[in-house]
């Protein structure tokens, strides 16, 4: 049963342009998401965090967005640069010590 | 600042042969430790956790283990290694005695068993 579902597996976006990553969710008590980000044969790099209690986190080109009654996280990078391109994994935990994951989406920037 | 060192980055076994993989952290004590291993292709399988010396949890039945000789100190290991164990191995660490933070990921290690 796959509680976190990143459904893209791949996305293409022009450099310059906003990139939007989806991840939705099954559990409802999940109260924590992440967002990392992972080049190839390299571990993953923490991005951005959300907590449950909020909607909308930003840091600089990134921001997360949660809509709790839709089971719905997405990741917003703008403006995308040649060096996002990686693959997004999306990240959830119920207050535990785990992570539940999804299975990634690869993006590509295109110049 | 906090650091993950994971040991060896690449490694190639043949099926039956034993296996320890190293990972170490520094700049924080009592850290959450884990060992995801990723397959080809696809998303991050926890293996193992440990929230302090000598404590382990398993996720998945299989053929390795996992040891915490020390705070800062965590080990994969396999008597017998198969086939089906090629993959990506990945240790991480989360500050210990909180829940919902981030994990930290070590470089990884690539096994390939022949």
């Amino acid at each position: 049963d796959q509680q976190v579902k990143q459904n893209s597996p791949s996305l293409s976006v022009q450099e310059g342009r906003i990139s939007i990553l989806n991840c939705d969710y099954t559990n409802s008590m999940f109260d924590y998401f992440l967002w990392y980000k992972k080049y190839p044969a390299e571990g993953p790099t923490f991005l951005i965090s959300i907590s449950s209690i909020k909607d909308k986190n930003e840091d600089g080109r990134f921001t997360v967005f949660l809509n709790k009654s839709a089971k719905h996280l997405s990741l917003h990078i703008v403006p995308s640069q040649p060096g996002d391109s990686a693959v997004y994994f999306c990240a959830a935990s119920d207050s535990n010590y785990q992570l539940i994951w999804g299975a990634g989406t690869k993006l590509i920037i295109k110049p | 600042s906090q650091t993950i060192h994971q040991w060896p980055a690449t490694l190639v076994q043949p099926v039956g042969s034993p296996l320890s993989l190293e990972c170490t952290v520094e700049g924080t004590s009592n850290p959450n430790l884990y060992w995801y291993r990723q397959a080809a292709g696809r998303g991050l399988q926890l293996l193992f956790y440990s929230v302090g010396i000598g404590q382990i949890s398993s996720e998945v039945p299989q053929n390795l283990s996992a040891s915490r000789p020390q705070d800062r100190q965590f080990i994969l290991s396999s008597k017998k290694l198969l086939l089906s164990d090629s993959g990506f191995y990945l240790c991480a660490w989360s500050v210990g005695g909180l829940s919902n933070q981030p994990q930290h990921f070590g470089d990884g290690t690539r096994l390939s068993i022949l």
